[in-house]
């Protein structure tokens, strides 16, 4: 079975300075890897993704995420944060394969940026 | 494009009534899933489907049933609330797994049974 942990309910960083947002998973073989954010009652918005390839991926709004295969894990990073990347963060995981469908996601975790 | 649409936004249920969600997508995409997300417990999947005409049980299908009659739409049926299934729902869609291509939601469904 694959699961996603964010061991961070909640991160508060100040605007201007870097944030990350931590993810580790686990799954059978070389997973796909999302990460996506849910702004106050809206759906979720894709960020960006790791398939395969160069380990750092670059996503939108400037954010970037690093694929670390030795420790299961996909943070989700940004240099400097601002006050509209105030929001909720989901990871989630995919086996590869055509026959695997389900996206299993984290329980999410509160970013806060604080002026 | 509208992307992935869902109706309605809002509703509330008494115990034992019944309710179809509609999801509507207009991306020509062959997979479409439904989620219900509850507070610190992420997003769960309840039903799925890989092409018009079939769909898949997911993660929590417990007391619901979908249809996949046209391609574009997706339903979630729920036959008699329960306030177990107050919930935000998400429908999503996405053109396939292979490449890891990515879901696309729709901006949910607050549904409270009382």
């Amino acid at each position: 079975a694959q699961s996603v942990a964010q061991p961070e309910d909640q991160v508060n960083v100040a605007e201007g300075n870097p944030l990350t947002v931590k993810c580790t998973y686990s799954v059978s073989g070389n997973p796909y890897l999302f990460w996506y954010v849910q702004y106050p009652n809206r759906g979720l918005q894709f960020l960006l993704k790791y398939i395969t390839g160069d380990n750092l991926v670059k996503g939108s709004y400037g954010f970037e995420a690093e694929f670390n295969k030795s420790q299961t894990s996909f943070h989700l990073k940004k240099p400097s944060a601002l006050v509209s990347d105030s929001a909720l963060y989901f990871c989630a995981v995919r086996a590869p394969g055509a026959g695997s469908y389900q996206l299993t996601f984290g329980k999410g975790t509160k970013l806060s940026v604080i002026p | 494009n509208a992307g992935v649409t869902q109706t309605p936004k809002f509703r509330v249920l008494k115990t034992g009534q019944s309710m179809t969600l509609l999801c509507a997508q207009d991306m020509n995409h062959e997979y479409m899933y439904w989620y219900r997300q509850d507070p610190g417990m992420g997003l769960r999947l309840i039903h799925y489907s890989v092409g018009e005409g079939t769909t898949a049980k997911g993660e929590v299908p417990d007391g619901y049933n979908v249809s996949r009659l046209k391609k574009q739409n997706f339903l979630l049926g729920l036959e008699s609330a329960a306030p177990s299934q107050t919930s935000v729902y998400f429908c999503a869609s996405s053109l396939g797994t292979s490449s890891g291509n990515e879901q696309f939601f729709g901006p949910g469904t607050r549904l409270t049974v009382l």
